[in-house]
């Protein structure tokens, strides 16, 4: 069965770190990309970043660029989100899910990992 | 980058159809055939209902279609079912090599 399993919630304090994970299996983790995705308590969802771990090139949208990294282990099919210095806004859901490159959607979505602040 | 744009409601009774827009511009939606569809219902992740404009999923209901006009995409749902109810998101490949959602529509069943 093809799936990404997230990391477990998370209760933290403004200015602390976090690393959150997603880990593939049942497919060829380097062959698509993950996506990460924030929802905000009763908001919408809004796109954050990507990774290829095929080659770890990434691409943030400017409204996440330099506010959080995303990283990628293929040795171990798993893909992160961090944050060096968090902030009460960052209190959210945070959801991966894997994308066949510019085609296909993103067709298969972690459970989502709760983050609050 | 702006969200698109989706109205915030929408309604319909069972068996009628309804169609949700997502309105973009040259910079996503009426550059490129990389738009999706996503249903979320309360406290579950986003499903994939429809990809590259208007391509389904194994498993999809082909009650669901999609199509672009311009800068507009839209979703249509026929046979509306009372499991439809739930909220809807339209998201496009843009010109900065990102992507970007739309706002979200909640749909109603009466």
């Amino acid at each position: 069965e093809v799936q990404l399993v997230q990391s477990g919630a998370e209760v933290k304090k403004p200015g602390e770190s976090l690393r959150i994970s997603c880990t593939g299996s049942g497919y060829s983790f380097i062959s698509y990309w993950i996506v990460w995705v924030r929802q905000m308590p009763g908001k919408g969802l809004e796109w954050m970043g990507r990774i290829d771990p095929s080659d770890s090139y990434t691409k943030y949208s400017p409204s996440f660029q330099g506010h959080v990294t995303i990283s990628a282990d293929e040795s171990i099919s798993t893909a992160y989100l961090e944050w060096s210095s968090l902030k009460a806004s960052d209190t959210a859901m945070y959801y991966c899910a894997r994308q066949y490159g510019m085609r296909g959607g993103m067709d298969v979505w972690g459970q989502g990992t709760t983050v609050s602040v | 980058q702006s969200a698109l744009t989706q109205p915030a409601s929408v309604s319909g009774s069972p068996g009628q159809s309804i169609t949700i827009s997502c309105t973009g511009s040259r910079s996503d939606v009426d550059s490129y055939d990389y738009v999706s569809w996503y249903q979320q219902h309360p406290g579950k992740a986003p499903k994939l209902i429809i990809y590259d404009v208007s391509d389904r999923p194994s498993g999809v209901s082909n009650r669901f279609s999609g199509s672009t006009s311009g800068n507009t995409a839209s979703l249509t749902i026929s046979r509306l079912q009372a499991e439809d109810e739930a909220h809807y998101y339209c998201t496009s490949f843009t010109t900065s090599d990102t992507w970007v959602f739309g706002g979200g529509t909640k749909l109603t069943v009466l």
